[in-house]
C-alpha cells in the first residue's frame, strides 16, 4: 500500500525549533516531487514547501510565510522527507501534511496525502 | 498574486445536486483540482485537471471549468458527501494556491 506517515509534531514555545518527518512506503521519495502543506485550526490549506525529485536536481522552494525559517530535505536511505522548522511563531500552529505532487503540462496537484501531524506554538 | 474565491457553505437535501463554485481571474485558462476533506481527516483528491476523477472516486462527482468560474458538482447527494471542499490551481509565483474552502451540509 502506498502511504505517507508524518511524525514529529508537538507543542513548542515561540522561537523554538521542531523537525517533522514524513515516512513513505510504496513509493520512493527520491523519484517524486514532495510537498508539505499545512492547515491552521479551522482554516484552509496552505502550501508550505516543495522538494523536487532527485532526477531534476532536488531543488527546493518555500512559501513566503516560511522562507528563511523552514528547510525541506530528503533522506534517500530512510525514504523520508523532513521539514526543519526554526524560529517558530504562533501563526505556524497547524496540522502539517506531507503530500506527493503530480505535475504535467503546467498542471500541478497532490494525489497522495499523509494523515498529518499537529504543531502547536504557544507560550 | 492569484486568488480563488469559494462560497463558505452550500446546503443541499439528500438526493439533490450540490454545486460548489471556485472563482478566479480567467481560471478557465488554468487546470483546477478539487479536494474533499472530512472532519479530522486528510484531504482527498476528487477531481484533477478540471474534470478527471482519480480511481475510486464516485461518478456522482464531476468538474467543469470555463471563463472565470470552475464548478464541482455532486449529484444525488448522500450524507457521506458532507465535507469541506477545496479548489486548487498552480501559480508560477506562488506555486500551489487553494481556495478558502466550501462546507457542504446535507440537510
Amino acid at each position: 500500500e502506498v502511504q505517507l506517515v508524518e511524525s514529529g509534531g508537538g507543542s513548542i514555545q515561540p522561537g523554538g525549533s521542531l523537525r517533522l518527518s514524513c515516512a513513505a512506503s510504496g513509493l520512493t521519495v527520491r523519484s517524486n516531487y514532495m510537498s508539505w502543506v499545512r492547515q491552521a485550526p479551522g482554516k484552509g490549506l496552505e502550501w508550505v514547501s516543495i522538494i523536487y525529485s532527485g532526477g531534476t536536481g532536488g531543488s527546493t522552494f518555500y512559501a513566503d510565510s516560511v522562507k528563511g525559517r523552514f528547510t525541506i530535505s530528503r533522506d534517500n536511505t530512510k525514504n523520508t522527507v523532513d521539514l526543519q522548522m526554526n524560529s517558530l511563531r504562533a501563526e505556524d500552529t497547524a496540522v502539517y501534511y506531507c503530500a506527493r505532487d503530480r505535475h504535467h503540462q503546467g498542471s500541478w496537484y497532490f494525489d497522495l496525502w499523509g494523515r498529518g501531524t499537529l504543531v502547536t506554538v504557544s507560550s | 498574486s492569484y486568488l480563488l474565491t469559494q462560497p463558505p457553505s452550500v446546503s443541499v437535501a439528500p438526493g439533490q445536486t450540490a454545486k460548489i463554485t471556485c472563482g478566479g481571474n480567467n481560471i478557465g485558462s488554468k487546470s483546477v483540482h478539487w479536494y474533499q476533506q472530512k472532519p479530522g481527516q486528510a484531504p482527498v483528491l476528487v477531481v484533477y485537471d478540471d474534470s478527471d476523477r482519480p480511481s475510486g472516486i464516485s461518478e456522482r462527482i464531476s468538474g467543469f471549468n470555463s471563463g472565470n468560474t470552475a464548478t464541482l458538482t455532486i449529484s444525488r447527494v448522500e450524507a457521506g458527501d458532507e465535507a469541506d471542499y477545496f479548489c486548487q490551481v498552480w501559480d508560477s509565483s506562488r506555486y500551489y494556491v487553494f481556495g478558502s474552502g466550501t462546507k457542504v451540509a446535507v440537510l
